[in-house]
């Protein structure tokens, strides 16, 4: 089955800096690599995602990048708002496994 | 719409009760599945269903049974509940599996004492 490693566990930056979320997974596989965000009390959300015939995808601050020879994919958020203080999980869903998740904040 | 609704929201149960996690989605969607979250580990699927009428089982499914007589609803029940099923509990449909962005719902608080 699949393995999908997330790190870190937890990020902490500074309101503007920016913040990358690594994942590692081990089915080649998969084809599909959403991020998914989670508020206190929700559920995840997808924000961003990227299919396997592209390199890089971005939507305003918010960007994936894959790598699919080294296997891993990576959310880059740009700018760093309040706001995005949330758990970001990533998912290869060709077998439905989630990372960990990590727990970002954004100081002011 | 509504999207992925889920009740209850929060739900304390004594150890051996039974109870049923409901799940509906008015969105047309074909694929439905549950997830329990524990700290620090993430989504972890429970039981999946392709359709009406087929389900299957995922990471952890001891202790848990699905049935999925419509597209809209997929109930999840837990037979004889126990301490380890202390979780979030969180429903999500999608087009289809494997390729589609899952919609969650709100999510079930259940504590098990």
């Amino acid at each position: 089955g699949e393995n999908v490693e997330q790190h870190p566990s937890t990020l902490s930056v500074q309101e503007g800096d920016s913040a990358v979320i690594k994942c590692t997974y081990s089915d080649s596989a998969s084809n599909y690599f959403p991020w998914y965000k989670q508020e206190l009390g929700k559920g995840p959300q997808l924000i961003i995602d990227i299919r396997s015939n592209v390199g890089e995808k971005k939507d305003q601050r918010i960007a994936v990048t894959l790598n699919k020879t080294a296997k891993h994919f990576s959310l880059h958020i740009t700018e760093t708002q309040p706001e995005d203080s949330a758990v970001y999980f990533c998912a290869a869903p060709n077998d439905m496994r989630f990372g960990a998740g990590t727990r970002l904040t954004v100081k002011p | 719409n509504a999207g992925v609704t889920q009740t209850p929201k929060f739900q304390v149960l004594k150890t051996g009760q039974s109870m049923t996690l409901q799940c509906a989605q008015d969105m047309n969607h074909e694929y439905m599945s549950w997830y329990r979250q524990d700290p620090g580990m993430g989504l972890r699927l429970i039981h999946y269903s392709v359709g009406a009428g087929i389900t299957d089982q995922g990471e952890v499914p001891n202790g848990y049974n699905v049935s999925r007589s419509t597209t809209e609803d997929f109930p999840l029940r837990l037979l004889s509940a126990a301490p380890s099923q202390t979780s979030v509990y969180f429903c999500a449909s999608s087009y289809g599996p494997g390729e589609d962005t899952q919609y969650f719902g709100p999510g079930t608080r259940l504590t098990v004492l």
